[in-house]
């Protein structure tokens, strides 16, 4: 079945810029997608499709993918940036099978 | 403005069951596939099932297979999880979740805040 690796945590200094990746066989075949959840609050769809931003979210997030390894970009981090982020694609059950990665901790120092 | 409000969340013992419910609005409910996930508290986002716009489809997580149901009521612009057998490692906030379709994955574009899910004796 597919999984998605994510490192548990990830630390950065405002200002500086952060890199998350997601590693799985799923990113092969299928667009892979990001989400930010900050403290008791649900989960925003932050990149849809490897690398598009939706209607909202900062220019500052972009995404993107090569292979089974796909990479959220955060440029000049900001203080509110410090959450929980999540990628995740399809599953490997049915069509509308889903797999989410472990989670990201975005530490902002 | 889209908005999913789930309810029906409780405190349960173990082997007994539970529905949750979701009311949807602010789009047209019965164009989407639905999806339920739920996150253990301090734990991940765990996918636990998903359905067509008709219920003509439907898939869950293994975890749940046999134990949950998901369906939706599209005159009443709902969506619904019979859980039945409930073991401790259910307990959750579960997330009602629409979903888009492009290329060739399903993505999350709204959620609701979810709803607690406690099994415990």
């Amino acid at each position: 079945s597919y999984e998605l690796t994510q490192v548990p945590s990830v630390s950065v200094s405002p200002g500086q810029t952060a890199s998350i990746t997601c590693s799985g066989d799923a990113l092969a075949k299928h667009y892979g997608h990001w989400y930010q959840q900050k403290p008791g609050q649900a989960p925003v769809l932050l990149i849809k499709q490897d690398n598009e931003r939706p209607s909202g979210i900062p220019e500052r997030f972009s995404g993107s993918s090569s292979g089974t390894i796909m990479t959220l970009t955060i440029s000049g981090v900001q203080a509110e940036d410090e959450a929980d982020y999540y990628c995740q694609s399809a599953g490997s059950g049915g069509i509308y099978s889903v797999v989410f990665g472990g989670g990201t901790k975005l530490t902002v120092l | 403005e889209v908005q999913l409000v789930e309810s029906g969340g409780a405190l349960v013992q173990p082997g007994r069951s539970l529905r949750l419910s979701c009311a949807a609005s602010g789009f047209t409910f019965h164009d989407y596939t639905m999806h339920w996930v739920r996150q253990a508290p301090g734990k991940g986002l765990e996918w636990v099932s998903g359905i067509s716009w008709n219920s003509g489809s439907i898939d869950q997580a293994d975890s749940v297979k046999g134990r949950f149901t998901i369906s939706r009521d599209n005159a009443k612009n709902a969506l619904y999880l019979q859980m039945n057998s409930l073991r401790p490692e259910d307990t959750a906030l579960y997330y009602c979740a629409k979903s888009y379709y492009r290329g060739n994955s399903y993505y999350f574009d709204y959620w609701g805040q979810g709803t607690l899910v406690t099994v415990s004796s």
